[in-house]
């Protein structure tokens, strides 16, 4: 896309195995967020990294920024049948961008019990 | 704490009918104000946002227009709708920038689904 991307667009695991979601974009950016919105509700704010980070950590989220490779990385360890949701990366340029974000494609997780 | 609101929560229009949906703010002031929609549960696109009262910046050429009438306030309208306005759409809030021009999240309201028949 014009934009980034996010992989895989779909992940399928089992409980208690760790999930893994890439996101890629292609512009400097000022930080990055990752979001989760679960079916049909509005997207819930998970963790922000900002470009001067490399790692962050929150409970069973872990991120990763690579500014080089302009990309991130999503990580939840220990998941549970209630992670099922969407998963979203989003950036912002900063400088004028007025915190405007560009938001990745998505990744679909399913956690099976 | 802040709260964010969005009504109606569904709607089902006709082509050709107006349009307006309604986004508030609660237990904040000056925020940045966003509208978004997302098609088929994929990415979001921004289609608006706000800086402050009677300031609108459109991201994309379209069908729909944004007023911000009040501080806490957004609204999403159009005057004829288009089939290809069906969607979710979502509002969002942020404070405004910081020092050192860095910015924060975003908090979503919980979206309107519009379906154009």
């Amino acid at each position: 896309s014009q934009q980034g991307e996010e992989d895989p667009q779909a992940l399928s695991i089992q409980e208690g195995e760790n999930a893994t979601m890439n996101c890629s974009y292609k512009t400097s950016i000022n930080n990055l967020q990752w979001y989760r919105q679960n079916s049909g509700r509005g997207l819930v704010h998970l963790i922000l990294i900002r470009s001067n980070e490399r790692e962050k950590h929150s409970g069973r989220l872990r991120v990763t920024l690579d500014t080089s490779k302009k990309s991130s990385s999503l990580l939840i360890t220990a998941s549970r049948a209630a992670d099922t949701a969407s998963y979203f990366c989003a950036w912002n340029a900063g400088g004028t961008s007025y915190g405007k974000l560009t938001f990745g494609q998505g990744t679909i997780l399913t956690v099976h019990p | 704490s802040q709260t964010i609101h969005q009504w109606p929560a569904t709607l089902v229009q006709p082509v050709g009918s107006p349009l307006s949906l309604e986004c508030t703010v609660e237990g904040t002031s000056n925020p940045n104000l966003y509208w978004y929609r997302q098609a088929a549960g994929r990415g979001l696109q921004l289609l608006f946002y706000s800086v402050g009262i009677g300031q609108i910046s459109s991201e994309v050429p379209q069908n729909l227009s944004a007023s911000r009438p009040q501080d806490r306030q957004f609204i999403l309208s159009s005057k004829k709708l288009l089939l290809s306005d069906s969607g979710f759409y979502l509002c969002a809030w942020s404070v405004q920038r910081t020092s050192g021009r860095t910015y924060n999240e975003q908090f979503f309201g919980p979206g309107t689904r519009l379906t154009v028949l």
